[in-house]
């Protein structure tokens, strides 16, 4: 299986605050590579798919790069409704695997 | 708009088989596009993914190797839903279950509402 990691686990920042966000994959993925935002009590939603791609009604200030093994999530200017925890997921094959998550808090 | 609706019990037995399904509307089970999804959460373990179905002119199932000799994913196109059943269940499976729809490839676009079971006796 093709395990995933996140860094950090968690982060505390501030409304306006630029995050960035890292998933690494232990073997190369390609852009094979998504990203979910999960709210408490609710299902996660899909952010960002093939590495970069906003999925529709997503806002502009989330984005996605990266290739191979080394990924990024970056919100440009954190807004209220972003606190939350964001997951990674590869898609370049089965088993598809999550990372562990990062959860984003009020500084 | 797709909506999947979870459903089935939320206590199973140690030894017993756990089965939801997840109902779909706005969309067929059947469609060429969609490929429906089980993935599980827990502290323990995170998110998991079980397994999927989908129908390309027959039906198609992968499943996580970790599960592969205990669980099953089948669909019901007379109900449009598509269903788990995992067998020989322990504590560790124990988890708040989601069914999720790929629609645009090897992502999960739509989720289920999420149905948490517990294995206890």
């Amino acid at each position: 299986d093709i395990q995933m990691t996140q860094s950090p686990s968690s982060l505390s920042a501030s409304v306006g605050d630029r995050v960035t966000i890292t998933c690494r994959a232990s073997q190369s993925i390609g852009t094979y590579l998504n990203w979910y935002q999960q709210k408490a009590g609710n299902a996660p939603r899909l952010l960002i798919y093939g590495t970069s791609i906003l999925q529709g009604g997503v806002p502009s200030r989330f984005s996605g790069s990266g290739s191979g093994t080394d990924f990024t999530l970056t919100i440009s200017s954190l807004q209220p409704e972003d606190f939350a925890t964001y997951y990674c997921q590869q898609s370049y094959g089965t088993p598809f695997t999550f990372g562990p998550g990062t959860k984003v808090d009020i500084k | 708009q797709v909506q999947l609706q979870q459903s089935g019990p939320g206590l199973v037995k140690p030894s017993q088989t756990l089965s939801l399904t997840c109902a779909i509307s706005g969309d067929s089970v059947t469609s060429n596009s969609g490929v429906w999804n089980w993935i599980r959460q827990s502290p323990s373990r995170g998110l998991e993914w079980l397994g999927r179905t989908y129908y390309r002119s027959k039906w198609f199932h992968d499943y996580a190797p970790s599960l592969k000799s205990r669980i099953s994913i089948n669909a019901d196109p007379s109900k449009n839903q598509f269903s788990l059943r995992l067998n020989s269940v322990t504590p560790e499976d124990t988890a708040l279950y989601f069914c999720a729809k790929d629609s645009i490839g090897f992502s999960f676009d739509y989720w289920g509402q999420g149905s948490l079971v517990t294995v206890s006796s």
